[in-house]
């Protein structure tokens, strides 16, 4: 199985911040890769697909490059409405794998 | 707005079975979707279950469910189903089912989600 990791576990930040999440896949997925957002009690949210391409109505302050094995979502001026937990998932191969997921607070 | 409706959850016995339904009130689990579910287990991340293309025909699994969870679909009533038989401790998270967008054919995410439902596996 492909194993993705995600860093930090853990992003404490303030609003207006620039925050750069990673996540690295153990081999090459191509840009298969898929960008969520869940906050606590809620279904989680497609952010970003196929690497970069941003999900209708995702604010652009979003943003997600990479390919290969390592990929990044960043965010470029947080907002109180981003504090949530972010989780990459890859569509290469079978089973698809989430990382562990990256909490943004305050 | 297209929205799905998880239901079918609840508490069962280890090695006891639930069927888990995905109901769409828009035009999401038409044989245009594959459809999926992911489970995230209390306090934990998430993890993917299964997947079915968009005519049924095809079904993926993730090793920890193979052999005993069943996707199904009725695109004419527009419901998923997932049967889950043996069912251990292990099991226990909520259920969200998912409709899959694709790119040149391939499944690149997953656009709409349900609320989710909850299953508890306990004795």
């Amino acid at each position: 199985d492909i194993q993705m990791t995600q860093s930090p576990s853990t992003l404490s930040a303030s609003v207006g911040d620039r925050v750069t999440i990673t996540c690295r896949a153990s081999q090459s997925i191509s840009d298969w890769l898929a960008w969520y957002q869940q906050k606590p009690g809620k279904a989680p949210k497609l952010l970003v697909y196929k690497a970069s391409s941003l999900e209708g109505a995702v604010p652009s302050r979003f943003s997600g490059s990479g390919s290969g094995t390592e990929f990044t979502l960043t965010i470029s001026s947080l907002q109180p409405d981003d504090f949530a937990t972010y989780y990459c998932q890859q569509y290469n191969t079978y089973p698809w794998t989430f990382g562990q997921g990256t909490k943004v607070d305050i | 707005e297209v929205q799905l409706l998880e239901s079918g959850g609840g508490l069962v016995q280890p090695g006891g079975s639930l069927r888990l339904s995905c109901a769409d009130s828009g035009f999401s689990i038409s044989s245009s979707h594959a459809m999926a579910w992911v489970r995230q287990a209390p306090g934990k991340g998430l993890e993917w279950v299964s997947v079915i293309s968009g005519n049924g025909a095809g079904t993926y699994y993730a090793d920890s469910v193979k052999g005993r969870f069943t996707l199904s679909r009725d695109n004419y009533k527009s419901m998923l189903y997932m049967e889950m038989n043996s069912l251990r401790a292990e099991d226990t998270a909520i259920y969200y089912c998912a409709k899959c967008i694709t790119v040149f054919g391939m499944v690149a995410g997953m656009d709409v989600w349900g609320l989710g439902t909850s299953v508890t596996v306990s004795s």
